[in-house]
């Protein structure tokens, strides 16, 4: 069974923090996705990670993929209160058609 | 584009009572997921379908859970009969296809709750 485990399970920080998410697991994924929610809403698309190494930049949003394609980490430079959110990594398993979401990183940046 | 349209947003129940949940993809998107979310086991995969055909329902929890797609732009999920530890929100999220990395756009859920 691929599972996929976030670091932080929670993060409380101020505005202007820099932060880092972690989402790691023993399986290699076909490619990862991240994703943001806020409450009483569905999960949104940030980004998706296809190449192993493979760094994309969404603003202030850093993410990046593993070499192994089993890890991704997502940087927040500067985070706002607008960065307040349950952050969800997914990831797509090598079949290529099933979604597994981790827990999720719940961030509150305060003003 | 209304974006994917799930009723109704709120459900409260007794347990034993049949309960469906309602899904509208987005136009044009051929494959439709439904999730389950909870606090303990985060979100879960129930069962996905593509062209209106199930692919995988290895998620359904248990026979009392049952999902049909009759047409490209409706789908239900069934609770029969319901139990209080089926209490969730559950998504319904669309995507063009199943190729790989195809943005999953998600409903604003349906929060149920049994008694």
């Amino acid at each position: 069974t691929q599972l996929l485990e976030q670091s932080p399970q929670f993060l409380s920080i101020q505005e202007g923090e820099n932060l880092t998410v972690y989402c790691n697991s023993s399986s290699v994924f076909s490619s990862l996705q991240w994703y943001r929610q806020e409450p009483g809403e569905g999960p949104v698309l940030l980004v998706t990670v296809v190449t192993g190494g493979e760094v994309k930049k969404l603003k202030r949003l850093t993410f990046q993929f593993g070499d192994a394609r089993k890890d991704s980490s997502l940087h927040i430079t500067a985070a706002q209160p607008g960065d307040t959110g349950l952050y969800l990594c997914a990831g797509l398993d090598t079949g290529g058609f099933k979604t597994i979401f981790g827990a999720g990183t719940r961030l509150f940046v305060k003003a | 584009d209304a974006g994917v349209i799930q009723s109704p947003r709120h459900e409260v129940t007794e347990m034993g009572q049949e309960v469906t949940l309602r899904c509208k993809p987005i136009s044009g998107h051929n494959s439709l997921f439904w999730y389950r979310q909870t606090m303990m086991r985060g979100l879960e995969l129930l069962i996905y379908f593509n062209n209106n055909v199930p692919i995988d329902d290895s998620g359904m929890p248990e026979d009392r859970f049952s999902a049909k797609m009759p047409n490209a732009s409706f789908s239900t999920l069934k609770i029969q009969p319901s139990e209080p530890r089926d209490s969730a929100v559950y998504f319904c999220a669309s995507s063009l296809n199943l190729a790989g990395g195809s943005e999953q756009f998600f409903g604003p859920g349906t929060r149920l709750t049994v008694l």
